[in-house]
């Protein structure tokens, strides 16, 4: 059965909206990323943990929190949507940072 | 500033054809540099990595050829298949660096 899941795995929102994205990783891994994925701009890392409780910064933050509630699920928080979040996000485990990350299905999220 | 570049958002190839996909970086400190493949309606997965003190990478039909004095890779598919045909992201890391850095992809599609 798939290692990373993600929910929902489509989303429709309005400007202003409040959204939750969720991911559960049954790898036992260490660390767990939020990519958002767009044409022409390819993977782009949003924040990333390496624990329960941590959580660091990437390179497309603002407009996003994020929560590593355990070992298991990461959370990326979008409070105030707007258009430009819409996009299709990942998210991803790895054992060892950047060594082989796994990912998920993927969340299509519109914000209308 | 895209750290990880690919030159070619897509690529045309025949059945049988070898498809060349090319990758430049510009951080020098960048010495691992995995190749992900895509298919529609997927995550992204590790087909094939290098790391900077090897200048080639073999596995099975797919071959990383490595410059470091250039700064450029490029992923070879021998023999391509109509099952290739997917996005093929170059990607960067290196040690004490945040976290794996992605290009913006290169789409394949292999002509029966």
């Amino acid at each position: 059965e798939a290692a990373v899941t993600q929910s929902p795995r489509n989303k429709v929102t309005v400007t202003g909206g409040n959204v939750t994205l969720s991911c559960r990783q049954t790898n036992s891994h260490n660390y767990m990323y939020w990519y958002r994925q767009d044409t022409g701009h390819g993977l782009r890392l949003i924040h990333y943990s390496y624990g329960a409780g941590n959580l660091q910064i990437g390179d497309v933050p603002d407009g996003y929190k994020a929560t590593r509630t355990t070992q298991e699920d990461f959370f990326l928080l979008l409070e105030l949507a707007s258009p430009s979040q819409t996009s299709l996000y990942f998210c991803a485990s790895s054992d060892e940072r950047g060594l082989e990350q796994y990912f998920g299905p993927g969340t299509r999220l519109t914000v209308l | 500033q895209q750290q990880v570049r690919q030159s070619s958002q897509s690529l045309t190839v025949w059945e049988g054809e070898t498809a060349i996909l090319n990758c430049s970086y510009e951080n020098s400190a960048f010495d691992y540099f995995p190749w992900y493949q895509q298919f529609p309606g997927e995550g992204p997965a590790l087909l094939i990595a290098i790391r900077s003190v090897s200048d080639k990478k073999e596995d099975g039909r797919f071959t990383i050829f490595f410059n470091k004095r250039e700064k450029n890779l490029s992923l070879h598919i021998k023999d391509s298949q109509p099952g290739d045909s997917a996005t093929y992201f170059c990607a960067a890391d290196y040690q004490g660096g945040r976290a794996l850095i992605f290009g913006t992809g290169t789409t394949v599609s292999v002509s029966p």
